[in-house]
């Protein structure tokens, strides 16, 4: 499948503080998918984009589907301790997804 | 709940077992994939049922892999002859029907996790 790029790869933070990380393809994708996965356990979704440009919130989460198609990010306002896990891209372009390496998200009160 | 389900959660067998996982999708949910994770990485796409069709198959998909769909609702994925290279968390996940303009969007769940001695 497609390499995504993923960054940072993981994040150290203070409660309250925003959050920004990105994904990036040398491939053209159809959809944008963010999931977040905690310790021994699946994937969940977080936001799907469907549209070069699109914005879309999720309460805290924004992301954005970007323009060239090959790129999206996901900002995390004030954070708080049960943000803490592991954060991945996903793009779609026909049945399987590919996904980035992901984002290690550690949040201290 | 009406997410998607696996059995088991957990599975430790010896190498050269045989092993047998299911999966339930959310129902009307009418395409299921599985995928395998190691650690430190991400989901890998290993194959795509539509109904009961098994319309593609990774090439990460050995000869000693092989999954099913019988009635196009639950699914099961068999190892044969386990090596620990097979150690890893095996995701299913599930989408609906296509609808015309839009990708499908897949919801995973919680994975089996298998380790082979």
């Amino acid at each position: 499948g497609q390499q995504l790029n993923q960054s940072p790869q993981s994040m150290f933070i203070q409660e309250g503080e925003d959050v920004s990380m990105n994904c990036t393809s040398s491939s053209i994708f159809n959809t944008w998918l963010w999931y977040k996965q905690e310790p021994g356990e699946g994937p969940v979704l977080l936001i799907a984009l469907y549209k070069a440009g699109e914005l879309t919130s999720n309460g805290r989460l924004t992301a954005q589907f970007g323009i060239t198609r090959k790129d999206s990010f996901l900002n995390i306002s004030a954070s708080i301790p049960s943000d803490v896990g592991i954060y991945f891209c996903a793009g779609n372009s026909g049945y399987a997804l590919n996904f980035g390496k992901g984002t290690s998200l550690l949040v201290t009160p | 709940d009406t997410g998607v389900s696996q059995d088991p959660r957990h599975k430790i067998t010896k190498r050269g077992q045989n092993v047998t996982f299911r999966c339930d999708p959310i129902s009307e949910h009418n395409r299921l994939y599985w995928y395998r994770q190691t650690l430190g990485q991400g989901p890998e796409f290993l194959t795509y049922f539509q109904n009961e069709a098994q319309l593609e198959k990774s090439r990460l998909l050995s000869d000693r892999f092989s999954a099913e769909r019988p009635k196009g609702s639950f699914s099961t994925l068999e190892i044969q002859r386990t090596e620990q290279g097979d150690s890893a968390m095996y995701l299913c996940a599930s989408s609906p029907p296509s609808v015309a303009g839009f990708t499908d969007t897949q919801y995973f769940g919680p994975g089996t996790r298998l380790t082979v001695l």
